[in-house]
Parts: structure tokens; sequence; C-alpha cells
């Protein structure tokens, strides 16, 4: 099966950078995601890594080791709008595990 | 415009009672999946669906079932076997093959069991 551990709760102030990590252990690793979800909507997709190293996208990165078993969600010139909740996904065989969930609060 | 539908957003039963969730997707996507998630915890799998006519049971199946007859449509029945069904369902599709197998997900149905 899948185990996936992400922090609760981050805070962060508007204009900094903020880190999210994931740690996962896997029976099958088809590649790791990122999705954003604010309260009552759906997730939206963020980013995708299936090989080693670090994918950005505008003021969205995202790194993988797959060795180590870990991911981070790296997001730069925090907006007020990222207050939401980021979770990290892992796709096996089929399917994909999500973690609980990390909740980003920006404060000005 | 292609997309996932899930209707309706906000769904009230009384307890007891079978009630239907219904996802409909036109991204011609092989593979359906559903969620649920319950407040401040991540999305759990009830069942998924990857080709027409078959599925199988996620981490939390029972008190669930489902049907796949079309590629287009997976809906899931919340039966009063399921112990509490109070809680936010969300559908979500998939292309086989795809560049980098994207889960698309419908806007889900906030299901409130009285």
């Amino acid at each position: 099966g899948q185990n996936i551990d992400q922090p609760t709760e981050m805070t962060a102030t508007e204009g900094a950078i903020v880190q999210i990590n994931c740690t996962y252990q896997t029976s099958g690793f088809n590649g790791l995601f990122w999705y954003q979800q604010h309260a009552g909507e759906a997730p939206t997709f963020l980013s995708y890594n299936v090989l080693d190293g670090l994918e950005e996208k505008g003021r969205f990165s995202s790194f993988l080791s797959r060795s180590k078993g870990y991911s981070y969600l790296l997001l730069k010139e925090l907006q007020m709008k990222d207050s939401a909740s980021y979770l990290c996904a892992v796709r096996g065989p089929g399917k994909s595990t999500f973690g609980d969930g990390t909740t980003l609060t920006v404060k000005p | 415009d292609g997309g996932i539908t899930q209707s309706p957003k906000y769904l009230f039963r009384k307890e007891g009672q079978n009630v239907t969730l219904s996802c409909e997707q036109n991204l011609n996507h092989d593979a359906m999946y559903w969620y649920r998630q319950d407040p401040g915890q991540g999305l759990r799998l009830i069942y998924y669906s990857q080709i027409v006519n078959d599925f199988q049971k996620g981490d939390i199946a029972e008190g669930y079932s489902v049907s796949r007859e079309k590629k287009e449509s997976f809906p899931l029945t919340v039966t009063s076997a399921q112990k509490n069904p109070t809680a936010f369902y969300l559908c979500a599709s998939i292309t086989s093959g795809g560049k980098n197998n994207e889960q698309f997900f419908g806007p889900g149905t906030r299901l409130t069991v009285l």
C-alpha cells in the first residue's frame, strides 16, 4: 500500500517563500502530484513529477527524490489567494493515494 | 467545453435512504474514480473503474456501490449500510497513457444525511 505524510498546517507571510514537504512509502510508483484545494472546492492540478529533480512552473516548483521517497512543493512570492490546502498524491498501479493535505495560511 | 460534471452540488437525505450521486465526463477518459473527503482530511478512494463494465474496490468501499455501463458515466450509490455517509464526494477521471496522468476532478457533491 501507500503511506503519505505531510505537515498539517503552515503559516507564511505575503511575498515570502514557503516549502511544503511530502514523504511517502510506496509499493508502486508512477508519479507524484501536487494539488491545490480551496475550502469547499475540488482539487486543482499544480504539478507532476515522475523523474528525480525540480519542475518549475511560474511561482510554483516541485521537487522529487525517488530514492528518498521525498517531494516538496515550493511557492514563491506568496499571495493571499495562495491560502489553501495543498495535497500530495502518489500514483501507483491504476490509482492514486492522497495525503491528508497541508493547510497553508498566508498573512499580510 | 470538455469536463466532468457532478450533480447536485448539495444533497440532503434522510438516514436509511439510498442515494445516487451522478458523475459524467465528456473527456473520453478511460478511468474514473470516486473519492470521499471528510473535514481536514485528504481524499480516500471509494471505487474506481479503468474500463467500461469493470470496477474495483478502493480503500473504503463498504456501504457503497457503483456501475460503469457507459464510458462517460460512473454513478455512485451511497447505501443505508454506510454508517457515516455525510461527506464531500469527488469524482475524477484520467486518460490512460497520458503525458502526465493528471486526474481531472468534478466540482463535487456535498451529501448531508439527516
